[in-house]
C-alpha cells in the first residue's frame, strides 16, 4: 500500500513570495490533515478535510494561508505572501474517515525555508 | 488549556540500555494518548495508543507505555535500545474535540 505522498520535499523562498505544497493521501482515505511543525515544536494542525469539505481550519492563518481539496483526493496548501516565521516542515496526513481520526498516516513532509 | 508536556528535549542512552521517555498531559478528562516516532526526513509513525482498559500498552518495535491517571502521565519505555531507535519521539493526546495535540518532542541519541 502506497503511503502519503508530498512534494516538493524542500523549498527555499524569499519573504513575500508565494509557495504551494501538494499532498496525495492514501487511496480511499476520506480525511486529510495539514500540520505545521516549527523547529523544536510538535506538529500543529492547520486544517482538516473530510472528502472535499473543511472540518476544522481554526488554526489556519487565513490572511496568508489557503488550502483546497477539490476532488476529495489530492490537496494543496498555499502560502501567499510568505513570512520568515512560516519556515517549518509542513506535514500532510490522512485517515480512513473521521471515526478513524486516531489512525493517521503521515507523509514525509515539505521543509520550507523563508529567507 | 489542553496541553502535552515532554520535559526532556534530548536524551542519550547506550545501545542495549533501557529507555524511558516522559510525557505528561493536562486535560479536563482522560484523553486518548499516543506515541509517535519521527526519523530524519520521515513522517511520523504511530508506535502505540491508549484509549482505555489495561494501563500497560504494547506497541511496535518493542516499545510499551504505561498510563498513570494519578500522575497524568503516559511514559514510553523500551527494555533494550537499538541504534536504529535514534529518532525524535512525540507524545500526543486527543480529547472530545478529536484534535491531536502534540508535545514538543524528545530527541533520542543512541551511543554504541
Amino acid at each position: 500500500e502506497a503511503g502519503v505522498a508530498q512534494s516538493p520535499r524542500y523549498k527555499i523562498i524569499e519573504k513575500r513570495q508565494s509557495v504551494a505544497f501538494w499532498c496525495n493521501p492514501i487511496s480511499g482515505h476520506a480525511t486529510l490533515y495539514w500540520y505545521q511543525q516549527i523547529l523544536g515544536q510538535g506538529p500543529k494542525l492547520l486544517i482538516q478535510f473530510q472528502n472535499n469539505g473543511v472540518v476544522d481550519d481554526s488554526q489556519l492563518p487565513k490572511d496568508r494561508f489557503s488550502a483546497e481539496r477539490l476532488k476529495g483526493v489530492d490537496s494543496t496548501l498555499k502560502i501567499q505572501p510568505a513570512k520568515l516565521e512560516d519556515s517549518a516542515v509542513y506535514l500532510c496526513a490522512s485517515s480512513l474517515d473521521l471515526v478513524m481520526i486516531y489512525e493517521q498516516y503521515f507523509g514525509p513532509g515539505t521543509r520550507l525555508t523563508v529567507t | 488549556a489542553q496541553s502535552v508536556t515532554q520535559p526532556d528535549i534530548h536524551i542519550t542512552v547506550s545501545e542495549g540500555a533501557s529507555l524511558e521517555l516522559r510525557c505528561n498531559y493536562s486535560y479536563g478528562a482522560t484523553p486518548y494518548l499516543f506515541w509517535y516516532v519521527q526519523s530524519p526526513g520521515q513522517g511520523l509513525q504511530l508506535l502505540l495508543k491508549y484509549f482505555s482498559g489495561d494501563t500497560l500498552v504494547q506497541g511496535i518495535k518493542g516499545f510499551e507505555a504505561e498510563f498513570k491517571r494519578s500522575q497524568s502521565s503516559f511514559n514510553l519505555r523500551k527494555p533494550s535500545v537499538h541504534w536504529s531507535d535514534a529518532a525524535e519521539y512525540f507524545c500526543a493526546a486527543a480529547g472530545t474535540a478529536s484534535k491531536l495535540t502534540f508535545g514538543t518532542g524528545t530527541r533520542l541519541q543512541v551511543t554504541l
